[in-house]
């Protein structure tokens, strides 16, 4: 069964740290999203990992493929970020691009 | 910088009613989708579209759903008698040729 596992699932930092949140996939796969949504429901697409690393402002998102793992981080966190962090991923093997969702990391920065 | 829009926002239905769900994709994508989210729980795929025609569905998709691409720039989702289960946010999203997904930020159905 094609399956994508995040933790933790709920996450409570102060201001400043440094956050670090999991998924982990069953099998292979030919990208993997992380996504954003806030308190009023709408999710924004952060990044789109196929190999390697992306970094976008105090985000970094990194895959290993052979590990079929995944994390993302905030560096500097503030209380902006807090917000519902879902990861998602398209397997190999479906008939289309569709994507399979993670259950989704709360986070909480608080000041 | 293009978006993928939908309406409403928010939608209050009574039980049995039919419920139109409207999206305009990113005008050059190529695929489309319907996603739906019960509160508390994660996004579920429901169907995908391309070419005028439904590419993959879910088992939630079953008769009583439909999609339409009426006149090539609204992508629309149907339910004909919705049922107290059927309260969720549904998400729109469209891609091009790639794998990249744009998100609408959803909309709001609440069934009682």
């Amino acid at each position: 069964k094609n399956e994508v596992e995040q933790s933790p699932q709920n996450l409570t930092a102060q201001e400043g740290e440094f956050i670090t949140i999991n998924c982990s996939y069953s099998v292979g796969i030919s990208a993997l999203h992380w996504l954003q949504q806030h308190p009023g429901g709408g999710i924004v697409s952060l990044f789109m990992l196929s190999s390697g690393k992306k970094k976008h402002g105090r985000l970094i998102a990194t895959i290993n493929i052979q590990e079929k793992h995944s994390s993302l981080h905030i560096t500097a966190s503030h209380p902006r970020d807090s917000a519902v962090y879902i990861c998602a991923v398209h397997f190999y093997g479906g008939a289309t691009n569709k994507l399979i969702f993670g259950t989704g990391t709360l986070l909480a920065v608080q000041p | 910088e293009p978006e993928v829009t939908q309406t409403p926002s928010h939608q209050v239905t009574q039980m049995g009613q039919e419920v139109i769900l409207r999206c305009v994709p990113i005008s050059n994508h190529l695929y489309f989708y319907w996603y739906r989210q019960i509160l508390g729980q994660k996004v579920e795929f429901l169907v995908s579209f391309y070419n005028n025609e439904i590419s993959e569905k879910s088992e939630i998709f079953d008769d009583q759903f439909s999609v339409e691409r009426p006149d090539g720039s609204n992508f629309t989702l149907k339910i004909r008698s919705t049922k107290l289960e059927d309260s969720a946010m549904y998400f729109c999203a469209s891609s091009d040729y790639r794998v990249e997904q744009y998100f609408g930020p959803g909309t709001r159905l609440t069934v009682t």
